[in-house]
């Protein structure tokens, strides 16, 4: 089973609301990514955890707050986002950081429009 | 640093037509070469990999070489469907600005249109 399952599939929320996406997979992978994609253009990574430690922020406004619960599970936690947040909202995983032959599975996406 | 440098789209074709796309790369160190697929409205899938000089990545009719001395991963399907109408992303896994692990560099992406 190469599935990485993203939860919810499209959200719409206010720029005071508090949301949460959610991600899971059960490869047995250790590493685990969230990455942000605007139209027509590619992913840009934005955290990655390792043995369910973050690893790397990559600067991202701290209106996003990223949590690993256990090694199969990471969340995204949203609050106070701006309309320029709106965007897909990809997770992925691999089966670990330490080699970069390790290929990234992709979920299919939270379509996430702020208003 | 790490940059991948795709052909620009949109790419059209006709059904059954040879496909090719170009992607070459600058990596400081010795990186793996991956083609990613997105159909619309979905996630990035894996279409193939090659993590070393000639080593050819192939899958589903679609294939692409690991060229060292042209640093170039061209993707290429010698007869297109209507069902491989999506974005194709190139992209490069390379251990990048200190860090301890593979971060994923993409290309632009190109969007390939099939007509019947």
């Amino acid at each position: 089973d190469t599935e990485v399952t993203q939860t919810p599939k499209h959200l719409v929320m206010g720029m005071t609301n508090k949301k949460s996406l959610k991600c899971e997979q059960h490869m047995g992978h250790r590493a685990m990514y969230w990455y942000k994609q605007k139209a027509k253009k590619p992913p840009e990574l934005m955290f990655v955890y390792s043995y369910e430690k973050l690893s790397i922020n990559e600067s991202v406004p701290s209106r996003f707050s990223p949590e690993c619960p256990n090694s199969s599970l990471l969340n995204l936690h949203l609050h106070a986002l701006q309309p320029e947040d709106s965007a897909l909202y990809l997770c992925a995983s691999s089966q670990e950081l330490r080699s970069p032959s390790y290929e990234q599975y992709f979920g299919p996406g939270t379509r996430l429009t702020v208003t | 640093g790490n940059s991948v440098t795709q052909m620009e789209g949109p790419v059209t074709l006709s059904e059954e037509a040879f496909l090719t796309i170009n992607c070459t790369y600058t990596a400081t160190g010795y990186p793996s070469l991956f083609w990613y697929v997105q159909y619309p409205g979905e996630g990035l899938q894996l279409l193939l990999k090659a993590t070393k000089a000639d080593d050819k990545g192939s899958n589903k009719g679609f294939e692409a070489t690991y060229r060292k001395e042209t640093t170039s991963f061209h993707l290429e399907k010698g007869s297109v469907q209507v069902s491989d109408s999506a974005v194709y992303f190139c992209a490069l896994s390379d251990f990048a600005g200190g860090t301890s692990y593979g971060k994923l560099t993409f290309g632009q992406g190109t969007i390939l249109t099939v007509h019947p």
